[in-house]
Parts: structure tokens; C-alpha cells; sequence
């Protein structure tokens, strides 16, 4: 396998477009997890997702993120308008089950100027 | 106070040397996790523990549930095991420590 696989690898954009990143997850995983890193913040879980389900939503810092798992092989964060505060490595991940060893993706690094 | 409390934050070790990195945590938990992070961001996960101890190469983890607290071990350190490696506890949702930061010298 592949591994977990994320789109775009770097993202710049201006600050209020639209940015979308792309996470397709091990196959067979049930779990989906986004993930963001900063300096400031180290990493925090943004959302989760068990069988293409959002569980946890809690983390996803306001109403501009968003996140959808049409199938479970794919899975999108957007973020509408992003601002410059936005700007970080989002990781996604995927397990077999919620408590179970996670693989992540190489991360998209997002800047937003 | 953190949720999950990593020491050192920065260590450094020549070739060869033992090292110990320690997670000591506040909440109820029913897995703790040690990650590898290189140097190039990609995120490796290295152990996943509920009890008692595991082994994988030069790398040994252990936890101690009823003291909160884990820590993870390289035996015969080497450069290449320079990187920054995380704990994270799962009650329900993973909680990340900040990190400690290695660098192991030739």
C-alpha cells in the first residue's frame, strides 16, 4: 500500500480564497484523522471520523474549516476564507479503528499570505 | 498545566550513548503513543502501548499506568535517530505532548 496520501504538498494563497486539502487513507483503515502542527500550537487534532462518520468535531478551531469523508477513501478539509493565522502543516492520518496505531500522511504546508 | 508533559524538551547525546525520553500524563487513558518526527516533517509512529513494555530494535517503550508515565528508550543511539519525538496519550482522541527535540552527535 501507498501509505496515507495527501494533496497539494505545499499550498500558498492569499488570504481569503478557498483552500481545500485532500487526504486519501490507508485502505481497509475506518478511522480519519486531520490534524494541524504550528510552532506555537504543536500538533492538535482538528476533526475525526470513524466509517466516513464525523465524530469529534471539537477541535476544527471555527466555521471557516470544514471537513467531509464522502467514501471511505477520501476526505477533505476546506477552509473558506482562510487568514493568514491559518498558515501550518496539516497532517492526516488513518487507523484501523479509533484506538489503534495511526499512520499519517507527509502533511500539506499551507501559507497563507 | 498540559495534559501530557514530555522532559527534556532538548537533548543531545554522543554516538552509542543510552537515552530517555519521558511522558508523564494527567488523564485517564486507554492507549499512549510515541511518534518520530524528522527533521523533514514526515510523522512515524513508533509504539502504541496500553501496559508493560515493547521492543522494536533499539527502541524500548514502556508505561506505567498507575503512575501516568512512560518512557521511551534508544539503546546505541545513532544520528540517524536524531528527530523529535512526541507522546501522545488517547483517552478518546490523541493529546499531543510538545516534544523533545534529540540530536545525536557522531
Amino acid at each position: 500500500d501507498a501509505g496515507v496520501i495527501q494533496s497539494p504538498r505545499h499550498e500558498v494563497t492569499e488570504m481569503g480564497q478557498e483552500v481545500t486539502l485532500r487526504c486519501k487513507p490507508i485502505s481497509g483503515h475506518n478511522s480519519l484523522f486531520w490534524y494541524r502542527q504550528t510552532m506555537m500550537r504543536g500538533l492538535e487534532l482538528l476533526i475525526y471520523f470513524n466509517n466516513n462518520v464525523p465524530i469529534d468535531d471539537s477541535g476544527m478551531p471555527e466555521d471557516r474549516f470544514s471537513a467531509k469523508m464522502p467514501n471511505a477513501s477520501f476526505s477533505t478539509l476546506k477552509i473558506q476564507p482562510s487568514e493568514p493565522r491559518d498558515s501550518a502543516v496539516y497532517f492526516c492520518a488513518s487507523s484501523l479503528a479509533r484506538v489503534d496505531e495511526q499512520y499519517f500522511g507527509p502533511g500539506t504546508r499551507l501559507t497563507v499570505t | 498545566k498540559n495534559e501530557v508533559e514530555q522532559s527534556p524538551q532538548n537533548l543531545t547525546a554522543q554516538e552509542g550513548e543510552f537515552i530517555t525520553i519521558n511522558c508523564s500524563y494527567s488523564v485517564g487513558i486507554s492507549a499512549l503513543h510515541w511518534l518520530q518526527q524528522h527533521p523533514g516533517g514526515g510523522i512515524v509512529s513508533l509504539f502504541m502501548l496500553s501496559s508493560g513494555k515493547k521492543k522494536h530494535g533499539r527502541l524500548i517503550a514502556t508505561i506505567n499506568i498507575q503512575e501516568k508515565h512512560s518512557s521511551l528508550h534508544i539503546t546505541a543511539s545513532h544520528p540517524r535517530d536524531s528527530a523529535v519525538y512526541i507522546c501522545a496519550v488517547n483517552p478518546d482522541k490523541l493529546i499531543f505532548g510538545t516534544g523533545t527535540r534529540l540530536q545525536v552527535f557522531p
